[in-house]
């Protein structure tokens, strides 16, 4: 998995608390990228972060947070999770001008 | 339109048979198509990937196929084997670093011994 670890790997949670997801790479990749994986609908981009703090919106951001402090850490927040956040989340890293992405080993997320 | 539509659903191939996974995009700024292998359990991996100035790649018994003027790329997986029983992802991106991959929603291929 590149260099990728994803913590905790599975969680379960109460509807209406936070949660956050960890993605630690040991690349030095530039670019992180949060998934989700959904039955029927692929992988979906949450967010994304291009460096240290600098962050964007993805396809699915309503309802995450995101932050960067370090280049190896990714976290992503679910403020308030809901069950329609009940998922399969995956974290990538990529290169610096490079478009290949590698992907973590995922977290399962339930959501209750 | 951002979508990359991807069949079939579900495959399944006899051992030594080949399998082929279609997809189709829509917009023309894509040109970077990479195909991922999931295994149960486990995070996607790039398998082979093409950009539009070539036609086809291959690297071993796997082939991408591309045909720009009908927005069209193919995976073919010749010989298939019963180890390659699997979900496979088409995806799409532009050429620019950190943009997002835009997936086709998946192909579970089942390769019977």
């Amino acid at each position: 998995d590149a260099g990728i670890t994803q913590s905790p790997r599975h969680k379960v949670t109460e509807t209406g608390t936070p949660v956050t997801l960890r993605c630690h790479q040991t690349e030095n990749h530039r670019y992180m990228y949060w998934y989700r994986q959904d039955p029927g609908h692929g992988l979906r981009l949450i967010h994304y972060s291009y460096g240290v703090k600098d962050t964007d919106k993805g396809e699915v951001s309503d309802g995450y947070s995101v932050s960067r402090s370090k280049t190896e850490d990714f976290l992503l927040t679910l403020e308030s999770a809901t069950s329609s956040q009940t998922s399969v989340y995956f974290c990538a890293i990529s290169e610096f001008g490079l478009h290949e992405q590698y992907f973590g080993p995922g977290t399962r997320l339930t959501v209750t | 339109q951002q979508q990359v539509k991807q069949s079939p659903q579900s495959l399944i191939v006899q051992k030594g048979g080949i399998s082929i996974i279609n997809c189709a995009y829509e917009n023309t700024a894509f040109d970077y198509f990479p195909w991922y292998q999931q295994f149960p359990g486990k995070g996607p991996a790039l398998l082979i990937a093409i950009r539009p100035d070539v036609s086809e790649k291959k690297e071993g018994r796997f082939t991408i196929s591309f045909n720009k003027s009908a927005k069209q790329f193919s995976l073919h997986i010749m010989d298939s084997q019963p180890g390659d029983s699997a979900t496979y992802f088409c995806a799409a991106s532009m050429d620019q670093a950190g943009t997002a991959l835009i997936f086709g929603k998946g192909t579970t291929l089942s390769v019977s011994s």
